[in-house]
């Protein structure tokens, strides 16, 4: 069985700071792993992915995620926040056992915002 | 552009009125699939189709019926809406159903039922 779990609701950043949205995993298999952000009245978009490989993944608009096996996470983190990255960031994960089934799990979400 | 198109973007309807939600995807993808959204619950899959006429329940199928008689469609359908329907609905599509593909992902329909 899979699972994923995005332990904060709000994450508060200033603008030019460092910001980590924090996303854990659980599968029977090997993880594929996505984070997708989600703007007021759109739907989500894609940020990026880990399927094998480098552990730091990089994606669109300078985020990038770090893949740890060990901790079972998926940390979104990006050097220097923007005003403009406020918005509902999404954790997915698939689990390379699923059984027939591909559908992937998202978490709850986490509404990042971004104090000028 | 390629994109997943959603109609309406906003309804509001009465209980047990029979509604349609269209997605079409111009982009040849094999896998759609319906989420819908709600607050402190995040995403949760209501049907998805591997391919034409192949369809199948996600997590929350009950009242919700879909069809995929063609490859770029993939319409949700509510025969008798409930209140408990209410919600913020994606349509998102995918090139395959393997592990590693994300989804695009509709603008939403916001879905209310009085």
């Amino acid at each position: 069985a899979q699972s994923v779990a995005q332990p904060e609701d709000q994450v508060n950043v200033a603008e030019g700071n460092p910001l980590t949205v924090k996303c854990t995993y659980s599968v029977s298999g090997n993880p594929y792993l996505f984070w997708y952000v989600q703007y007021p009245n759109r739907g989500l978009q894609f940020l990026l992915k880990y399927i094998t490989g480098d552990n730091l993944v990089k994606g669109s608009y300078g985020f990038e995620a770090e893949f740890n096996k060990s901790q079972t996470s998926f940390h979104l983190k990006k050097p220097s926040a923007l005003v403009s990255d406020s918005a509902l960031y999404f954790c997915a994960v698939r689990d390379s056992i699923s059984g027939g089934s591909y559908i992937p799990t998202f978490g709850r979400g986490t509404s990042l915002i971004v104090h000028p | 552009e390629a994109q997943v198109t959603q109609n309406p973007r906003y309804l509001i309807t009465v209980t047990g009125k029979k509604l349609t939600v269209t997605c079409s995807q111009n982009m040849n993808h094999e896998y759609m699939s319906w989420y819908r959204q709600d607050p402190g619950l995040g995403l949760r899959q209501i049907y998805y189709s591997m391919n034409v006429e192949v369809t199948d329940k996600g997590d929350v199928p009950e009242g919700y019926k879909v069809s995929r008689k063609e490859k770029r469609n993939f319409p949700l359908i509510l025969e008798s809406p409930s209140p408990n329907q209410t919600s913020l609905y994606f349509c998102a599509s995918s090139q395959s159903s393997s592990l590693g593909w994300g989804y695009t992902f509709g603008s939403g329909t916001r879905l209310t039922v009085v």
